[in-house]
């Protein structure tokens, strides 16, 4: 039972343009949310989080958005870099670490 | 080292041979995670061990596989008599506590080939 999910496997983006990830959780149980960016050969890399007291928060490009009645958060990076190109993970916290499968940006110069 | 090490970062093995993957996790990191990645797929948890707590299995896909964690601290990842489905990379995470706010910091990852 995959209790997070992200239904794009893949986004290409232009340089300058903003680039948007999208993530549906099922359990509501574990209101607390992370984003990863995995480059190849490498292990994922913490990003950015957010937790249910907030509906937004803003790391410099990168700006998560929860919408807990809707189960759904997204990662907003604009502009897009090229350095940006990387596979995107979704995390819940809880006991078992839930990561979605993953989108992978690129963004082309 | 500061970050969390794991070996080899490669490893070609021969169908039914067995095969060890080591982790060293942040020094203090009382929480350690195996995940691993196989082509195209997610992040597929396998277990995690906190502290002194009996680890948590239920994401071991069969009884091949087999995990430990020496002195709260390293931890090996073994898979016996490996089937070519087993070929994937296996990453290692670990965190300062289970509370669940907190980031996991990852390996490199072992990139096991199983031929």
């Amino acid at each position: 039972d995959q209790q997070v999910k992200q239904n794009s496997p893949s986004l290409s983006v232009q340089e300058g343009r903003i680039s948007i990830l999208n993530c549906d959780y099922t359990n509501s149980m574990f209101d607390y949310f992370l984003w990863y960016k995995k480059y190849p050969a490498e292990g994922p890399t913490f990003l950015i989080s957010i937790s249910s007291i907030k509906d937004k928060n803003e790391d410099g490009r990168f700006t998560v958005f929860l919408n807990k009645s809707a189960k759904h958060l997204s990662l907003h990076i604009v502009p897009s870099q090229p350095g940006d190109s990387a596979v995107y993970f979704c995390h819940q916290t809880g006991n078992q670490f839930y990561f979605g499968t993953g989108t992978s940006l690129t963004v082309i110069p | 080292g500061a970050g969390v090490s794991q070996s080899p970062s490669n490893k070609v093995t021969e169908k039914g041979k067995d095969v060890e993957l080591r982790c060293d996790p942040i020094s203090g990191h009382t929480a350690l995670y195996w995940y691993r990645q196989s082509l195209g797929q997610g992040l597929e948890f396998l277990i995690y061990f906190q502290g002194n707590s009996a680890p948590d299995k239920s994401g071991l896909p069969s009884d091949r596989f087999s995990a430990e964690r020496t002195g709260g601290s390293v931890s090996t990842l073994t898979i016996q008599r490996t089937q070519q489905e087993d070929s994937a990379v296996y990453l290692c995470a670990s965190s300062s506590s289970l509370i669940l706010n907190t980031e996991a910091f990852f390996g490199q990852g072992t990139r096991l080939t199983v031929v």
